[in-house]
């Protein structure tokens, strides 16, 4: 079946530029989370939705980040006027509740210039 | 807040050593989940545990909960280079922020 998927696998853009990455969540899948890896670093969470709540976006590192789930399926993560620091991957997961294993896409690997 | 803490941060050992790596929660947990990253790769889910005391089994690693349901370890039997890779544990408790351990790093020296 399929798995999380996400988009681009790479991006690369200019400091100051906005950034949109994708992630659609496996089927059936109510919680869906965002996170920032560093190279060589840990797992940094960003925000988690759960179906129709309010997200939990405790977790946003500044006002530039910002995400949305749309239906209750498909999450797009923006970036505003990206900085150098935000170069990371960002991984998205997903799972069948809160406290359930999560499944995790490839990652967006974003590199700001 | 829950505070999370995973030992070691590395662990270089020779193929067919022991490893282990712990993880130790300041709150009582409703469960604890195990991933392993290969280098390059995304998290993958080993394990769940949820009950005080629990030891689970597979192949070579083996996984237990404490009985205060604060801290887990995860135990790999005479490593193998496949074994390479990061392992981070997910304490789990209903209303918090979900905060991965910081992971442990294995190195295997074949």
């Amino acid at each position: 079946g399929a798995g999380v998927s996400q988009s681009p696998s790479n991006k690369v853009t200019e400091k100051g530029k906005d950034v949109e990455l994708r992630c659609d969540p496996i089927s059936g899948h109510t919680a869906l989370y965002w996170y920032r890896q560093s190279l060589g670093q840990g797992l940094e969470f960003l925000i988690y939705f759960q179906g129709n709540s309010a997200p939990d976006k405790s977790g946003l590192p500044s006002d530039r980040f910002s995400a949305e789930r749309t239906g209750g399926s498909v999450s797009t993560l923006t970036i505003q006027r990206t900085q150098q620091e935000d170069s990371a991957v960002y991984l998205c997961a997903s799972g069948m509740d809160y406290n359930q294993p999560q499944h995790f896409g490839d990652g967006t690997r974003l590199s700001i210039l | 807040g829950q505070q999370v803490m995973q030992i070691p941060q590395y662990q270089h050992v020779q193929e067919g050593e022991d490893f282990t790596t712990y993880c130790n929660s300041s709150t009582t947990l409703s469960n604890i989940q195990w991933y392993k990253q290969r280098p390059g790769g995304h998290p993958v889910f080993l394990i769940q545990l949820v009950k005080s005391g629990e030891v689970k089994k597979q192949k070579r690693l083996t996984f237990q909960f404490g009985e205060a349901k604060k801290n887990s370890s995860l135990h790999i039997t005479a490593t193998q280079t496949t074994d390479v890779g990061t392992y981070f544990c997910l304490p789990n408790n209903a209303g918090n922020m979900l905060t991965f351990g910081g992971g442990t790093r294995l190195m295997v020296k074949p």
